[in-house]
């Protein structure tokens, strides 16, 4: 059982290129979350799916887009990347049941804009 | 609205001595709170979680909290640091029961154990 799996691990960017950020579970969870997180700022929610084929902004949503297709996916895109992207990037996801409220995480992936 | 408030960035202790660690919250509503633990590149992992239910809350790792509404604290603590404690710790609250999808994360207590 993988959890949350996040590629690619490890990215370097030069301003104004694109890339996209994919996030896999394999706990059939309807909830997905896309997080930054920097120095001091703890996590910050950029946007966020409660279903297949749904999203939603969260607190940072600019310069980012995302996209569900299936249950399991959960893509974050960057169309014209910019240094203050530069950050590490969490993937989360949970059951709807909210009685737990339990966020299961990824490893993180670490992205750097020239 | 919600937020929360970790009191101090970094945390220094000795191995076996007591570990505090401090959170302050504010909610509209009876809130739900938790701890996650970072470990370096790793995720998060919830170290425990309040719902409403006993105001003291034991997690993993010999970790407890306690909520405490009438001072909107929710304390973290361990009677004696192991050096594998160290890592980041994240108090996170959100206002619907259960947790939800609204959390709000503090700016994180980086925890030091030492020999």
């Amino acid at each position: 059982n993988a959890g949350v799996t996040q590629t690619p691990k490890f990215r370097v960017l030069k301003t104004g290129q694109s890339m996209t950020l994919l996030c896999a579970q394999d706990m059939n969870h309807e909830y997905m979350y896309w997080y930054r997180q920097d120095p001091g700022m703890g996590l910050r929610l950029i946007h966020y799916s409660v279903g297949e084929g749904t999203t939603a902004k969260g607190e940072v949503p600019d310069g980012y887009n995302v996209s569900r297709l299936k249950k399991q996916n959960f893509l974050l895109g960057l169309e014209s990347a910019a240094p203050s992207q530069t950050s590490v990037y969490f993937c989360a996801s949970n059951l709807r049941d909210r009685v737990t409220g339990e966020l299961f995480f990824g490893e993180g992936s670490r992205l750097t804009v020239l | 609205a919600q937020s929360v408030t970790q009191l101090d960035s970094h945390v220094s202790v000795s191995e076996g001595t007591p570990v505090l660690l401090r959170c302050n919250y504010s909610s509209s509503y009876s809130p739900s709170l938790f701890w996650y633990v970072q470990h370096p590149n790793k995720g998060l992992q919830l170290l425990l979680k309040y719902t409403s239910a006993a105001t003291l809350v034991k997690g993993i790792n010999g970790f407890e909290a306690e909520f405490k509404k009438s001072e909107t604290s929710f304390h973290l603590t361990k009677p004696s640091a192991h050096m594998s404690d160290a890592a980041e710790y994240f108090c996170v609250v959100s206002d619907r029961p259960g947790g939800g999808n609204k959390l709000t994360f503090g700016t994180g207590t980086q925890l030091k154990v030492e020999l």
